[in-house]
């Protein structure tokens, strides 16, 4: 199946600091990547889609301008939480979608734990 | 239903035995249900991607319905063996762009 890295896998870092996050497909090309996060105990919730080339959509809610994503090539898209606060310590998640296959599946990295103190 | 909501939270279950467990959601703008398996610091593994009322999928042991008319999914696990523990994530999309909303989850430990 097709496989999606996500780097780093944990990141602890200094109030105020900025953190990139990076989401690739080893395998495929995605044009369209999908940014989840996910609070304790609580459902993977959608931050954005990602789209190869142009600018991101973001779902509502989601500050922009905190949570920058850029997505350049083909497989890679990257998100960076700018001046991060302890709010923003969450678990962070991409996926990508297959679009040779004829399914709607999509394949997830293995996210990333992001600590702020 | 606004939200997809799984029940139970977590389940226990004797090796061998069967169990099988639910994922509900907004029956309308319907397009797809997603199920994945979701080990401890794995990234989610995708299992079924289910589109039509009635359709039943199957892989290995494990096994889904979906009746989109009532918004429901079931997964089963036959013979519930220790490596099936995990977190059973559902999901579902209202059209093709893919965009996921998914349930809390369902975590299922099968104890030898």
């Amino acid at each position: 199946g097709a496989v999606v890295s996500q780097h780093p896998s944990r990141v602890i870092c200094k109030s105020g600091t900025s953190v990139k996050i990076e989401c690739r497909s080893l395998d495929f090309q995605a044009t369209t990547m999908f940014w989840y996060r996910q609070f304790p105990k609580q459902s993977l919730m959608l931050m954005a889609t990602s789209n190869e080339g142009s600018k991101a959509t973001y779902e509502q809610g989601v500050e922009k301008d905190k949570f920058l994503i850029n997505h350049a090539s083909l497989t890679l898209s990257t998100l960076t939480v700018t001046s991060a606060h302890p709010e923003d310590s969450s678990f962070y998640i991409c996926s990508a979608r297959d679009w040779r296959t004829s399914t709607d599946t999509q394949y997830f990295g293995p996210g990333t734990r992001l600590t702020v103190l | 239903i606004l939200n997809v909501e799984q029940s139970p939270q977590s389940l226990h279950v004797q090796e061998g035995d069967s169990t099988n467990f639910t994922c509900s959601f907004p029956s309308s703008n319907f397009y797809a249900l997603h199920w994945y398996r979701w080990e401890t610091a794995k990234s989610p593994e995708a299992l079924f991607v289910m589109t039509l009322n009635g359709d039943e999928k199957k892989k290995g042991r494990i096994s889904a319905t979906l009746n989109t008319k009532e918004g429901y999914s079931y997964l089963y696990i036959k013979g519930s063996q220790p490596e099936d523990s995990a977190t059973y994530l559902c999901a579902r999309t209202t059209d093709s762009w893919g965009k996921l909303q998914f349930g809390a989850g369902t975590q299922v430990v099968v104890t030898p």
